[in-house]
């Protein structure tokens, strides 16, 4: 039970240049999450999904798109970078009860750097 | 809307100290979690409870104990004998009736032997 994979854990990426971050669960969840951290902001949620084929807008959606086709994995894409995309990505996922969100469990996180 | 407050930025305690992280909350909903997670220097975010707005009851697990105060909107986080692995971002959050898990901006501790 690995429970959550990101891949790749660095990347070094030229202003224009895309990309696909990849988050893998093996924990059954429904729900998935992508977040940036950024030094004094703590952590903001991108885009969200509450199940395969599904994707919604989080805070700081802008610059970003995410598919769902399978329901263990969430991928963030940067169509075109930019240097304010410099940050730290994380992804999560969570089981719903209750018409509340279950404890958060996150990936270990993927370093991206844009010249 | 929904907000977390962690006033405390950094904060250095010599090993052994107790040492408290404040977190303060705003919430319209009756219904809602509360969360503390830490993200040690290695960069991961590890869980370390969860508490519903239904339970106001204090929990301890070992050297770490947590106060929540509805009256006060504030989940307080104890580190009792702190040691230099607590050395940590410790990081508090709420979530509602909604998907967006709201996160504090963090407080820094420093442990020092």
């Amino acid at each position: 039970n690995a429970g959550v994979t990101q891949t790749p854990k660095f990347r070094v990426l030229k202003t224009g240049q895309s990309m696909t971050l990849l988050c893998a669960q093996d924990m059954n969840h429904e729900y998935m999450y992508w977040y940036r951290q950024d030094p004094g902001m703590g952590l903001r949620l991108i885009h969200y999904s509450v199940g395969e084929g599904t994707t919604a807008k989080g805070e700081v959606p802008d610059g970003y798109n995410v598919s769902r086709l399978k329901k263990q994995n969430f991928l963030l894409g940067l169509e075109s970078a930019a240097p304010s995309q410099t940050s730290v990505y994380f992804c999560a996922s969570s089981y719903p009860r209750d018409n509340l969100q279950e404890t958060q469990y996150f990936g270990p996180g993927t370093r991206l750097l844009v010249l | 809307a929904q907000k977390v407050t962690q006033a405390q930025t950094e904060i250095s305690v010599v090993e052994k100290e107790d040492v408290t992280l404040d977190c303060v909350y705003e919430t319209r909903d009756t219904t809602y979690y509360l969360f503390w997670y830490k993200q040690p220097p290695s960069g991961e975010l590890v869980f370390l409870i969860r508490r519903n707005s239904f339970d106001e009851q204090n929990e301890i697990s070992g050297r770490y104990s947590w106060n929540f105060q509805k009256s006060t909107s504030s989940f307080n986080f104890t580190i009792t004998a702190s040691q230099v692995v607590d050395s940590a971002v410790y990081f508090c959050a709420l979530i509602q009736r909604s998907y967006q898990l709201t996160f504090g901006k963090g407080t820094k501790l420093s442990v020092i032997p």
